[in-house]
């Protein structure tokens, strides 16, 4: 099956500070998201990025596709964007299920 | 705007008993996906489910889940004698169409002792 990387595994930052977040995969897809899992474990869509870029608020996201990758923009980061960000890719169509990275665990001390 | 919800949102269990884990999709979305969270691992697909048949299913999915849509509204999956290594964090998701983004509900947290 397809492989997701992502790097770091565990960033610490203080607040204020940029971040960049990678997500790696071994094969081409059609469906990129990005995900935040707060806290309590909810996990929040941030963007559904097959391709292109994005952007909303503090955070943008960019796909190249066809190098097989995704980064994850984090600017002026606030103790509220603490938690693990995951990326998650298919590569069919809607009755496949998402193959999810393991996750960049990032901390943003005051 | 549209959410996943899930019920309940913890539950504790004795290994060997059943369970049934509850979810309402988004109410125009044609797919439905179950996921499991061991705790501090990543998320794993467990089954997707559309046209009121199982679509997709990971080797995780064996004899003892159980997926059903019982009426318009609700997703359930079934858990038919729980074991300790099901203890996870079971997540419900749906999506409009085949290549739009999947959207997850806030989970249910299971224990099993």
């Amino acid at each position: 099956g397809i492989q997701v990387e992502q790097s770091p595994p565990d960033l610490i930052l203080q607040e204020g500070a940029n971040s960049t977040l990678r997500c790696n995969f071994s094969d081409s897809v059609n469906n990129l998201q990005w995900f935040h899992q707060n806290p309590w474990g909810q996990l929040i869509n941030l963007f559904y990025i097959p391709s292109g870029t994005k952007q909303n608020g503090r955070l943008s996201a960019t796909t190249v596709a066809t190098e097989r990758y995704s980064l994850l923009y984090i600017s002026s980061s606030q103790t509220t964007d603490s938690g693990v960000y995951f990326c998650a890719v298919r590569r069919g169509g809607g009755a496949d299920g998402l193959t999810f990275g393991k996750g960049t665990h990032l901390i943003i001390q005051p | 705007e549209p959410e996943v919800t899930q019920t309940p949102s913890h539950q504790v269990t004795q290994m060997g008993q059943e369970v049934i884990l509850r979810c309402v999709p988004i109410s125009n979305h044609l797919y439905f996906y179950w996921y499991r969270q061991i705790l501090g691992q990543k998320v794993e697909f467990l089954v997707s489910f559309y046209n009121n048949e199982i679509s997709e299913k990971s080797e995780i999915f064996d004899d003892q889940f159980s997926v059903e849509r019982p009426d318009g509204s609700n997703f359930t999956l079934k858990i038919r004698s729980t074991k300790l290594e099901d203890s996870a964090m079971y997540f419900c998701a749906s999506s409009g169409q085949g290549m739009g983004t999947q959207y997850f509900g806030p989970g249910t947290r299971l224990l099993v002792l």
